[in-house]
């Protein structure tokens, strides 16, 4: 079974200052992950997906991940926060290993990112 | 405009009503979810459907059953609201190929039980 663990539920960090955001997922076969990003009153929006090509995955608004099979991590940065960045993020999982988990996104439990001016 | 839709936006019910939750999509896809949001929990998988013959119970079905009325609409009825149902619901689609592909989520309705 899959699962997703994501360190800090809240995280807070100054306007320039280095955005990380922690995400350790456990899998019995390669998996798939994610990152996702809730503004408020909206919807989840995709940041990044690992597909087992690069493990450095960029993404959009300056966010990247890094792939790290050895520490079953995935990591979110951005090098310079910016006001709009504060939302809650997302990481999942998802595994390609035919059956009935094929297909199915398992979430963390998020991450609430404020920005200070 | 929106390639996913719920409707209601924001539902306050009592409990022991019947509600129905509608969700539309435009996007073509096969692939449709139900999920809850609560604070500190992320999303659960409530229910899916990989296609319209097709529908799953996700981790946490109980209290909740849905119908797949055609491609486009996968509906999340509640028979019986509970107050412990307060929560954000979202609806998502995804494409049957490849299996690494995204989910594309719906803006939620948000459901008040009393």
């Amino acid at each position: 079974a899959q699962s997703v663990t994501q360190l800090g539920s809240h995280v807070s960090v100054s306007e320039g200052a280095l955005v990380l955001l922690r995400c350790n997922y456990s899998s019995s076969v390669p998996p798939y992950l994610f990152w996702y990003v809730q503004y408020p009153n909206q919807g989840l929006q995709l940041l990044l997906k690992y597909t087992s090509a690069a493990t450095l995955v960029k993404g959009i608004n300056g966010f990247e991940a890094e792939f790290k099979k050895s520490e079953t991590s995935f990591h979110l940065t951005k090098p310079s926060a910016h006001m709009s960045d504060a939302a809650e993020y997302f990481c999942a999982v998802s595994e390609d290993a035919g059956g009935t988990s094929y297909g199915k996104l398992t979430f963390g439990q998020g991450t609430i990112l404020t920005v200070h001016p | 405009d929106a390639d996913v839709t719920q409707t209601p936006r924001n539902r306050i019910t009592k409990t022991g009503k019947r509600i129905m939750l509608e969700c539309s999509q435009t996007k073509g896809h096969d692939r449709m979810y139900w999920y809850r949001q609560d604070p500190g929990l992320g999303l659960r998988l409530i229910y899916y459907s990989f296609d319209v013959k097709d529908i799953n119970k996700g981790e946490i079905s109980d209290g909740y059953s849905v119908s797949r009325q055609a491609q486009a609409k996968f509906s999340l009825s509640l028979e019986s609201a509970i107050p412990n149902q307060t929560a954000l619901y979202f609806c998502a689609t995804s494409a049957d190929r490849p299996s690494n592909n995204e989910q594309f989520f719906g803006p939620g309705t948000r459901l008040t039980v009393l």
